[in-house]
């Protein structure tokens, strides 16, 4: 099974900052990687899809990278409706495996 | 307007075994693929298994001995079955059709 490691945990950040959240693979994805919002008590919304396509909807302050096994998920621009839990998912081969998560919290 | 809602008991006992239903509106089951994934409370999120469109299965080998997934396409049904339920399995259980549209989720408690 293909693991992903990623990072940080938990981040603390003020409105307007940059952030960037960290998906590690342990073997090339082929950049099959989405990166996933989610709020307390609600399903999981899809930011990216496929490393860096942005899902229709989903404000540009968001951005996707990577390949290989590293994949990164950028807010330029944190607005208070962001801080939220953020997961990364691998769908380059089975069993599909998500990262544990980051926390992104109001400092 | 595609949709995906679970349905199922909250509360199973030990040992025994899980059924949930995920109904779809929106779409058709012969042409899109449906799969289960679940959260642990406060936990991170498990990819469980799909079924394709065409009716084939794939499973998440950890469940694999345990989980059955089918699907009626005439009623627009995908089933979840997981036999030997412990603890550790009570979750928040999702359907979602191709990673974008998901269900509200159905919380399962595993306790006697």
């Amino acid at each position: 099974d293909i693991q992903m490691t990623q990072s940080p945990s938990f981040l603390s950040a003020s409105v307007g900052d940059r952030v960037t959240i960290n998906c590690k693979a342990s073997q090339n994805i082929n950049k099959y990687l989405n990166w996933y919002q989610q709020k307390l008590g609600e399903a999981p919304k899809r930011l990216i899809y496929n490393t860096n396509n942005l899902q229709t909807g989903i404000p540009s302050r968001f951005s996707g990278s990577g390949s290989g096994t590293d994949y990164t998920l950028t807010i330029s621009s944190l607005q208070p409706e962001d801080f939220a839990t953020y997961f990364c998912l691998q769908h380059n081969s089975f069993p599909y495996t998500f990262g544990a998560g980051t926390k992104l919290e109001l400092k | 307007q595609v949709q995906l809602k679970e349905s199922g008991p909250g509360l199973v006992q030990p040992s025994q075994t899980l059924s949930l239903t995920c109904t779809v509106a929106g779409f058709s089951l012969t042409s899109y693929n449906v799969h289960w994934v679940r959260q642990p409370p406060g936990k991170g999120l498990e990819w469980m298994g799909v079924i394709w469109n065409t009716g084939g299965t794939r499973y998440n080998s950890a469940l694999k001995s345990r989980l059955s997934i089918s699907k009626d396409t005439s009623k627009s049904q995908v089933f979840l079955k997981m036999n030997s339920l412990q603890t550790e399995d009570t979750a928040t259980y999702y359907c979602a059709r191709e990673g974008y549209y998901w269900g509200q989720g159905v919380m399962v408690t595993v306790s006697s």
